[in-house]
């Protein structure tokens, strides 16, 4: 079963214009959600996870158990933000990690 | 420090030959992880290692792929008779154990089965 979907496979926005990325989940305990990066012809790297509750290059994340999503947000997007955004999750206790299929943001100059 | 390091970096075979694939992880990481990138596809995950514990196999598409991790650090993973939809990204991570959420992942090793 999916866990993690992210229903977006492209997305377009502006600069300076508000940029969401969707990521919801499928699990009844308590996951960690992160978010990850992967710029052109660079590694994949961690971006921010949500027991951190940070901002990171203008990105924030919040955990909506309700909803079970856990969408990621920027008010004013760059053009070096243009990156692939894949959302995870692990069940805790270093098992096994599940990635979704991932989200190619394009921010237009 | 040394990151994640892959090798090779590109990889062209013919369908039917086997394939081994390396990973390097960062010293002191005890756990391991291979996924494969597709196109369209995300991040599919295929095997875990944790220290000395048995790996977690679930996400091994066949009985074609298998893994091993020697002495606890280089990983090898191995696809026999390949096949023309094994073409894809293969990516490793590292981590510090219980840190699960922290990956470092190496550039990858691109395989094309022709």
């Amino acid at each position: 079963a999916q866990r993690v979907t992210q229903p977006e496979k492209l997305l377009s926005v502006f600069k300076g214009a508000p940029v969401e990325l969707k990521c919801n989940y499928s699990y009844s305990g308590s996951p960690e959600l992160f978010w990850y990066v992967q710029y052109s012809r660079q590694r994949l790297q961690l971006l921010l996870r949500h027991i951190s509750r940070e901002s990171i290059k203008g990105f924030t994340a919040d955990l909506n158990k309700g909803e079970t999503s856990f969408h990621l947000k920027k008010p004013f997007a760059q053009e070096e933000d243009s990156a692939m955004y894949y959302c995870a999750l692990t069940e805790g206790a270093g098992n096994q990690f599940y990635f979704g299929t991932g989200t190619s943001l394009t921010v237009i100059p | 420090g040394a990151g994640v390091s892959q090798s090779p970096s590109n990889k062209v075979t013919e369908k039917g030959k086997d394939v081994e694939l390396r990973c390097d992880p960062i010293s002191g990481h005890t756990a391991l992880y291979w996924y494969r990138q597709s196109l369209g596809q995300g991040l599919e995950f295929l095997i875990y290692f944790q220290g000395n514990s048995a790996p977690d196999k679930s996400g091994l598409p066949s009985d074609r792929f298998s893994a091993e991790r020697t002495g606890g650090s280089v990983s090898t993973l191995t696809i026999q008779r390949t096949q023309q939809e094994d073409s894809a990204v293969y990516l490793c991570a590292s981590s510090l154990r219980g840190q699960a959420g922290e990956q470092y992942f190496g550039p990858g090793t691109r395989l094309t089965v022709t």
